[in-house]
């Protein structure tokens, strides 16, 4: 069974900084793209940032490039999400995403439980 | 950037209806579309991919068509556990990058 659990999340101040994990199992970690999506109180979904497989190619969506950074462990089947530069607009649940094949990335077919992070003074 | 417009916003229905749920895309998305569920205090659940596939475990009462920019996810008959959220999401060619609509919530009348 596919399992995505995430770790990390809090209250922090405007400026500061958090570190995401997300620890999964039950599948070949190192085969598939990985993402974040979050997901404000009340609001739609966002998607944040993928990963390729081996790390070699990163992706952002244009609110967070340049503050948050996206990497991975495959030995210890891990995804991470450095938050810098951290506004209230961060705050939100954060999920950990898997997708839908081993393939090049296209949907969400795995998601975690989300951890929430609270920007505020 | 492609942007993705979900109507309409709510759609209020009886437990045995149908439900017609609409998606556009700014522009052409071929069939790269999918179809999330979200219930509150879950994780959205992947339903339809590919605009019209269904995906591991999804009963048959939900059915997506479409493609370029016009997209229908159809409930046949809705059951209690069906009243949630729901979300339309594409996935650009190059680079990787990916769009929600604003979502659907499907409450009961």
């Amino acid at each position: 069974e596919v399992q995505l659990v995430e770790s990390g999340g809090g209250l922090v101040q405007p400026g500061g900084s958090l570190r995401l994990s997300c620890a999964a199992s039950g599948f070949t970690f190192s085969s598939y793209w990985m993402s974040w999506v979050r997901q404000a109180p009340g609001k739609g979904l966002e998607w944040v940032a993928n990963i390729k497989q081996d790390g070699s190619e990163k992706y952002y969506v244009d609110s967070v490039k340049g503050r948050f950074t996206i990497s991975r462990d495959n030995a210890k089947n891990s995804l991470y999400l450095q938050m810098n530069s951290l506004r209230a607009e961060d705050t939100a649940v954060y999920y950990c995403a898997r997708d839908v094949g081993s393939g090049w990335p296209e949907y969400f077919q795995h998601w975690g439980q989300g951890t929430l992070v609270t920007v505020s003074s | 950037e492609i942007v993705l417009t979900q109507s309409p916003a709510t759609l209020s229905l009886s437990p045995g209806e149908r439900a017609t749920l609409s998606c556009r895309a700014s522009q052409s998305v071929s069939s790269y579309l999918a179809w999330y569920q979200q219930k509150p205090g879950q994780a959205p659940r992947l339903l339809i991919y590919d605009a019209s596939n269904r995906a591991t475990g999804i009963p048959a009462r939900f059915s997506g068509s479409g493609s370029g920019t016009d997209f229908t996810l159809t409930i046949s008959s809705l059951e209690p556990e069906d009243f949630a959220v729901y979300y339309c999401q594409q996935r650009s060619n190059w680079p990787p990058r990916f769009t929600f609509g604003p979502g659907t919530k499907v409450d009961i009348k």
